[in-house]
């Protein structure tokens, strides 16, 4: 299994409206990231977990809130949202630091804040 | 303070010709270099790779030259395809660290 999965596709919600994203990997990695991209944007990193813990957070602003249950899962909570917070949300795995081994993506989450 | 750069926003190649992508870094500590293809609405799809104690590295038609004394990679698509179509994102990491660095991204169209 070489694959990110991502849900749901995409995502209406308005700004008082709390909802999560999640995040599934089956590979072993122990490395997972958020990323926020933006249309002709390159991918902007939010949060990553290394071995189930947050170790980077990108000064990202409360309203998005990660969750790491296992080494599987990934989840990002949203909470009053903005308007410019609509966006493509990409989860991405990743062996772990080391070694010289790549992010895999999955395939994202259309999140539109009305 | 962008760390990875691509200059060329876009590209038009014909097809069965040579693409050739560049990206410029200015961290000297960077010693992973990846390219992503991405469809729009899609998730990026990885490529090729390369470390930094290669110059080149290929992998069927895209191969991926290093140049570190001019921090400067580039990726050849030989020959190009109308479903190579897409934006090509450069990264670079720290192989000790978690954190990838993306270019803006260049937008290559194939013309058939």
């Amino acid at each position: 299994d070489t694959e990110v999965t991502q849900t749901p596709k995409h995502l209406v919600m308005g700004m008082t409206n709390k909802k999560s994203l999640k995040c599934e990997q089956h590979m072993g990695h122990r490395a997972m990231y958020w990323y926020k991209q933006k249309a002709k944007k390159p991918p902007e990193l939010m949060f990553v977990y290394s071995y189930e813990k947050l170790s980077i957070n990108e000064s990202v602003p409360s309203r998005f809130s990660p969750e790491c249950p296992n080494s599987s899962l990934l989840n990002l909570h949203l909470h009053a949202l903005q308007p410019e917070d609509s966006a493509l949300y990409l989860c991405a795995s990743r062996r772990g630091p080391n070694n010289y081994n790549e992010q895999f993506f999955g395939p994202g989450t259309r999140l539109t804040v009305l | 303070d962008q760390q990875v750069k691509q200059n060329s926003p876009s590209l038009s190649v014909q097809e069965g010709r040579i693409s050739i992508l560049n990206c410029d870094y200015t961290n000297s500590m960077f010693d992973y270099f990846l390219w992503y293809k991405k469809y729009p609405a899609e998730g990026p799809t990885f490529l090729i790779s390369i470390s930094s104690i290669k110059d080149k590295n290929e992998d069927g038609r895209f191969t991926v030259f290093l140049n570190k004394s001019a921090k400067h990679l580039s990726l050849h698509i030989v020959p190009s395809q109308p479903g190579d179509s897409a934006v090509y994102f450069c990264a670079a990491s720290e192989n000790t660290g978690n954190q990838f660095y993306f270019g803006t991204g260049t937008s290559l169209t194939v013309i058939p």
